[in-house]
C-alpha cells in the first residue's frame, strides 16, 4: 500500500512559468514533509520541508503548500528554470515514530522547456 | 566539505552471492541511513545507524544487514543475492538521528546488478 503518492510521473513546463508538483499521502500520522530533487547519476538533494503545524513554507523560488484535511501537498517553483529539470520526490515521516525512515513517493520527472 | 561517498559505484554479482557496500558520511555526521531505489518500488528505507547502533529497520528480509563503525562510516551487506535485489542503493548522512531533525545528504549510490 503506497502511503505517499505522486500521481504524475512526468510534467512539462515552459521556462519562466510556474511548475506545480503534487503529492498525496494516506497516513494521518505523517507530520513532517520534505521534497528532494534528483539529477541522473546523482543522489537526491534536499530542497524544502514543511511541518504539519504550518500550511506554507517558502525558500526563494520554491514554496511548499500543505493541506492537512485533504492530505495533499504541492511544490511550486516560480519562475521555472532549465536547471530545474530533474526528478522530484515527495517524502513524509511521523516525527514521533521513533526511528522511522522517510516514506517516499515514486517521483515526478519535471521537464522545463526553453 | 566532501559529500557522502559510496563505493563501489557499480557492482555485478551472481544470484546466491553476497555483497558489501560502503558509505563514508559527511565529516561530523553521525547518522547514516540506507535506502533502496528500484523503478517499481521507488525509494525504500532500509535502516538507520547512529553512534554505531541500528535505530530502526525497514520492511526488508534478514538478508539485508548493516553496521556502523566508530568513525561513522557504514557498510551494508546483502547475503544470498536474488535477482530482485538489483537496485540503486543510496546512503545518506545527517547531523542528527531521525530524518526530520536535519536534512539527509545522499551519496550518488551503488548500482547493484544481480544476474
Amino acid at each position: 500500500d503506497q502511503q505517499v503518492k505522486q500521481n504524475s510521473p512526468s510534467l512539462s513546463v515552459q521556462e519562466g512559468r510556474i511548475s506545480i508538483l503534487n503529492c498525496d499521502y494516506t497516513n494521518s500520522m505523517f507530520d513532517y514533509f520534505l521534497w528532494y530533487k534528483k539529477y541522473p547519476a546523482e543522489g537526491p538533494t534536499f530542497l524544502i520541508s514543511i511541518s504539519s503545524i504550518k500550511d506554507k513554507n517558502e525558500d526563494g523560488r520554491f514554496t511548499v503548500f500543505l493541506n492537512k484535511s485533504a492530505k495533499h501537498l504541492s511544490l511550486h517553483i516560480v519562475p521555472s528554470q532549465p536547471g530545474d529539470s530533474a526528478v522530484y520526490f515527495c517524502a513524509a515521516i511521523n516525527s514521533g515514530g521513533g526511528a522511522d525512515g522517510l516514506t517516499f513517493g515514486k517521483g515526478t520527472h519535471l521537464i522545463i522547456q526553453p | 566539505k566532501a559529500g557522502v561517498t559510496q563505493t563501489p559505484r557499480y557492482l555485478i554479482k551472481t544470484r546466491g552471492q553476497q555483497v558489501t557496500l560502503s558509505c563514508s558520511p559527511i565529516s561530523g555526521h553521525r547518522s547514516v541511513s540506507w535506502y533502496q531505489q528500484t523503478p517499481g518500488q521507488g525509494l525504500q528505507f532500509l535502516f538507520e545507524y547512529f553512534s554505531e547502533t541500528q535505530r530502526n529497520k525497514g520492511n526488508f528480509p534478514g538478508r539485508f544487514s548493516g553496521r556502523q563503525f566508530s568513525n561513522s562510516r557504514s557498510e551494508m551487506n546483502v547475503s544470498t543475492l536474488e535477482l530482485g535485489d538489483s537496485a540503486l542503493y543510496l546512503c545518506a548522512s545527517s547531523l542528527a538521528a531521525g530524518h526530520y531533525n536535519s536534512p539527509l545528504h545522499f551519496g550518488n549510490g551503488t548500482r547493484l546488478t544481480v544476474t
